[in-house]
């Protein structure tokens, strides 16, 4: 089983709100991933976590928070976005971190986000 | 020039045509290599991993030409079902370590026709 989940869907906010994506794996991975997807492109980078601790952080707005509080759960907490932070977030776990980044990612369906 | 490097596409081809994506990186340390599909509004999904060696997995073949920094994706006899994007991606490295860092392309559309 190699199945990551993500909620919501779907979340429309405000700029002044205050909302969390949760992602989930039962896989035993040890590394997560936090991605931004804009429409046609390729998906961003935005934060790693491994064995619940933050590894990278790929210069991201404080407006976005990361948090693990445990090792199968992954939240990103929201606050004070803009309208060109409307994209879809992508949740990703893999076995361990390695040097080589040899191992597979596996994503979660995501949640698509609009900021009014 | 980009870390990776795709033909964007499109790609139109009738079912049952043979076609493959190429790609190449400019990271000559980079040290996995993978093909994802993403079908529309939804996520990247693993299609394989590619190998030096080259690997198959039924109609779909990998090659990796490490010398030429080249790696191609070949989809025998093309279904409805193949039309996605098809996503090449690196592990990016950087200082020697890359920790799980992916670069990718920017993707190759592929759009199978009856």
């Amino acid at each position: 089983d190699t199945e990551v989940t993500q909620t919501p869907k779907h979340l429309v906010m405000g700029m002044t709100n205050k909302k969390s994506l949760k992602c989930e794996q039962h896989m035993g991975h040890r590394a997560m991933y936090w991605y931004k997807q804009k429409a046609k492109k390729p998906p961003e980078l935005m934060f790693v976590y491994s064995y619940e601790k933050l590894s990278i952080n790929e210069s991201v707005p404080s407006r976005f928070s990361p948090e693990c509080p445990n090792s199968s759960l992954l939240n990103l907490h929201l606050h004070a976005l803009q309208p060109e932070d409307s994209a879809l977030y992508l949740c990703a776990s893999s076995q361990v971190l390695t040097r080589s980044g040899t191992d597979t990612q596996y994503f979660g369906p995501g949640t698509r986000l609009t900021v009014l | 020039r980009k870390e990776v490097e795709q033909d964007p596409g499109p790609f139109n081809v009738p079912e049952g045509a043979t076609v493959a994506f190429n790609c190449t990186y400019s990271n000559s340390a980079s040290q996995s290599f993978f093909w994802y599909r993403q079908d529309c509004r939804k996520e990247p999904k693993l299609l394989m991993s590619v190998y030096s060696s080259g690997n198959e997995d039924g109609r779909f073949t990998a090659q990796l030409n490490r010398a030429s920094q080249y790696i191609s994706l070949l989809i025998r006899d093309s279904k409805l079902s193949d039309s996605a994007t098809y996503l090449c991606v690196v592990t990016a490295l950087k200082g020697g370590t890359s920790y799980g860092k992916l670069t990718f392309g920017q993707g190759t559309i592929l759009t199978v026709h009856p």
